[in-house]
């Protein structure tokens, strides 16, 4: 089983709103990552977590949470988004964080009104 | 830092042709891994092939091929055959020996034309 799986795959939500986004994969991966992908853009890499503990956070600003309550699970937390936070919000799994080959979910679409 | 240059915003093929895709990258490193990764208009980010610096022979995955010079600094990517389920956009990636973080060119939409 290959599969990275994302919900809720669209999401629309006011700039007041709280909101998650939920990511899964049931490969044993311990290294999990959030990228966020404008149209027609390549993905920038948000967090990583390696075996459940955040490794990185490129900038990002605190109105994303990211969380990873367990090796197979992480969650981003929305609060106070912008419109220009709408974007492809991809997760992506890889055996190790040292180990390359990232697999990706098919993505949250999220709109931000 | 490394970067990666995809120079190729849009291409065209007509099925059952052959086309390449152009990548280079800069980097001060001498062992790191290269990617294409292929997203279809269902967005799904998938990898198509993967090379490792250290190896001199070509990766290639079916009708996928690369073709690596790493004095060039070039990573080109050979379709052969071309399929309708090609169309999709094309990301060339690079990745550093420590892992991790994956640095993504601009992309190249493909279109396989009937």
């Amino acid at each position: 089983d290959t599969e990275v799986t994302q919900t809720p795959k669209h999401l629309v939500m006011g700039m007041t709103n709280k909101k998650s986004l939920k990511c899964e994969q049931h490969m044993g991966h311990r290294a999990m990552y959030w990228y966020k992908q404008k149209a027609k853009k390549p993905p920038e890499l948000m967090f990583v977590y390696s075996y459940e503990k955040l490794s990185i956070n490129e900038s990002v600003p605190s109105r994303f949470s990211p969380e990873c309550p367990n090796s197979s699970l992480l969650n981003l937390h929305l609060h106070a988004l912008q419109p220009e936070d709408s974007a492809l919000y991809l997760c992506a799994s890889s055996q190790a964080y040292r180990v390359n080959e990232q697999y990706f979910g098919p993505g949250t679409r999220l709109t931000v009104t | 830092a490394q970067t990666v240059t995809q120079s190729q915003p849009e291409m065209s093929v007509q099925e059952a042709e052959t086309v390449t895709l152009s990548c280079t990258y800069d980097t001060s490193e001498n062992n790191y891994y290269l990617f294409w990764y292929k997203q279809p208009p269902s967005r799904q980010m998938i990898l198509v092939i993967r090379q490792e610096a250290y190896k001199q022979q070509n990766a290639t995955e079916n009708r996928f091929s690369v073709n690596f010079q790493k004095a060039a600094k070039s990573f080109s990517l050979k379709i052969s055959d071309s399929q309708l389920g090609d169309t999709a956009m094309y990301f060339c990636a690079f990745m550093n020996n420590q892992g991790g973080k994956l640095i993504f060119g601009q992309g190249t939409e493909l279109s396989v034309k009937p």
